[in-house]
């Protein structure tokens, strides 16, 4: 089966450094993405990774193994806006978006 | 970037109507359109894919004629949740692909539909 495994929630603290990983075991891969959602919002894309190594977009990077069916989303400079769910979805062999279940990401002053 | 649209943002309905979802795409042709379900504290489910000008492919397990959906043209798509019940109250997510070989989808801002 395919499966896609994040943590269920993390707390960092304001002004930290957060590292936030995704495992993944599906049939094919054609991408990762990560997204990020706040509670009663639709997910808003942050990065994809398709081949190995580390995307850096401002405060956040996105790294990616394919060999290791490993990702992980780094974010830097932690605010209190970015107390969110950051969601990890692999683009399969048929070209389909398998979703995890989310990390919620809690950050405190 | 490219804006998706959802209307409406929020439905209260009695049991045993039928609600519409309108999904638009604002500033692209969407030749593909995503609809999503989520229940509270859940990852967003796949109910269907839908590509302009014919029939939507369906999940397992998600029922066709209960979620009618209707993609009549590059920009719109469109979920009727028929016969509406109880545990169809969730918060309904669309996305829009553009070009074929374009990776990124792009998300509506949602519906929260409320079933009384």
């Amino acid at each position: 089966g395919q499966n896609i495994d994040q943590p269920t929630e993390m707390t960092a603290t304001e002004g930290a450094i957060v590292q936030i990983n995704c495992t993944y075991q599906t049939s094919g891969f054609n991408g990762l993405f990560w997204y990020q959602q706040h509670a009663g919002e639709a997910p808003t894309f942050l990065s994809y990774n398709v081949l190995d190594g580390l995307e850096e977009k401002g405060r956040f990077s996105s790294f990616l193994s394919r060999s290791k069916g490993y990702s992980y989303l780094l974010l830097k400079e932690l605010q209190m806006k970015d107390s969110a769910s950051y969601l990890c979805a692999v683009k399969d062999s048929n070209y389909q978006l398998i979703w995890g279940a989310g990390t919620k990401l809690i950050i405190k002053p | 970037g490219a804006v998706v649209s959802q209307h409406p943002s929020w439905v209260i309905c009695k049991s045993g109507t039928s609600v519409k979802i309108e999904c638009r795409s604002l500033d692209f042709q969407a030749t593909t359109m995503f609809w999503y379900r989520q229940f509270p504290k859940q990852s967003l489910m796949l109910m269907a894919t839908s590509n302009e000008g014919s029939k939507a492919t369906y999940e397992q397990g998600v029922e066709k004629d209960k979620f009618l959906i209707n993609h009549a043209s590059l920009t719109l798509s469109t979920l009727t949740v028929t016969s509406a019940h109880p545990e169809d109250s969730s918060f309904y997510i669309c996305s829009a692909k553009g070009l074929a070989g374009e990776n990124e989808q792009f998300f509506g801002p949602g519906t929260r539909l409320t079933v009384l």
